[in-house]
């Protein structure tokens, strides 16, 4: 069973700042599968990245992920307000990480 | 549009039962695989179950395997989820949650969530 690590926890950033939220499989996985979602309070999650790397419909280009087989990054390149969240990244349809809050400093 | 309205929720008590349902519309069901995603209180996002277009392939998380039942009826636009011997652990918002082949087996459609409290 595939075990997804986010990491940091929590990363406290100011507007404007640069966000690099990092995902850990605990084996080698397809790149193919691998999608990152944003969450906030009271809402369902958002799906924000597919296939490690292509935006979904209506994402801001300031979403971008990268990564292969074991390490995977979103990366927010400038943080706007509306991007403090919660962000997950899941594996093949199915395995959640733990999720990283992304929460003004 | 793609809307998915989850039903069913509620409060159980251990040992019971409770049968969710999805109303899927703006798209067609019998095309999209489809997933449980489960939320318990302010913890993360959990994968509960997953059904093909045609019923044929169902998987369930370990955690509620031999309890919960995954079911579609694509007649009437429905997703369901049968849900046996609940267990304080199951308390949780229920997502309906539709699976994008297109998109590499990403979410791309989520309900707004049903709450199930299980508690005596």
């Amino acid at each position: 069973e595939i075990v997804l690590t986010q990491s940091p926890g929590t990363l406290s950033l100011s507007p404007g700042e640069r966000a690099t939220l990092s995902c850990r499989a605990s084996q080698s996985v397809s790149s193919s599968y691998l999608a990152w979602y944003q969450q906030k309070p009271g809402q369902a999650p958002r799906l924000l990245i597919y296939g490690a790397s292509s935006r979904a419909t209506g994402i801001p280009d300031r979403f971008s992920g990268s990564g292969s087989a074991t390490d995977f990054t979103l990366t927010i390149s400038r943080l706007e307000p509306e991007d403090f969240a919660v962000y997950y990244c899941q594996h093949y349809g199915r395995t959640f990480g733990q999720g990283t809050k992304v929460e003004i400093k | 549009e793609v809307q998915l309205v989850e039903s069913g929720g509620g409060l159980v008590q251990p040992g019971g039962s409770l049968r969710l349902s999805c109303a899927a519309s703006g798209f067609t069901l019998s095309s999209y695989s489809m997933n449980w995603v489960r939320q318990a209180p302010g913890k993360g996002l959990e994968w509960v179950s997953y059904i093909s277009s045609s019923s044929s392939t169902v998987y369930y998380a370990d955690s509620v395997k031999g309890r919960f039942t995954i079911s579609r009826d694509n007649a009437k636009n429905s997703l369901y989820l049968q849900m046996n011997s609940l267990r304080a652990e199951d308390t949780a918002v229920y997502y309906c949650a539709r699976v994008s082949v297109e998109r590499r087996l990403a979410i791309d459609y989520w309900g707004q969530g049903t709450l199930v409290t299980v508690s005596s």
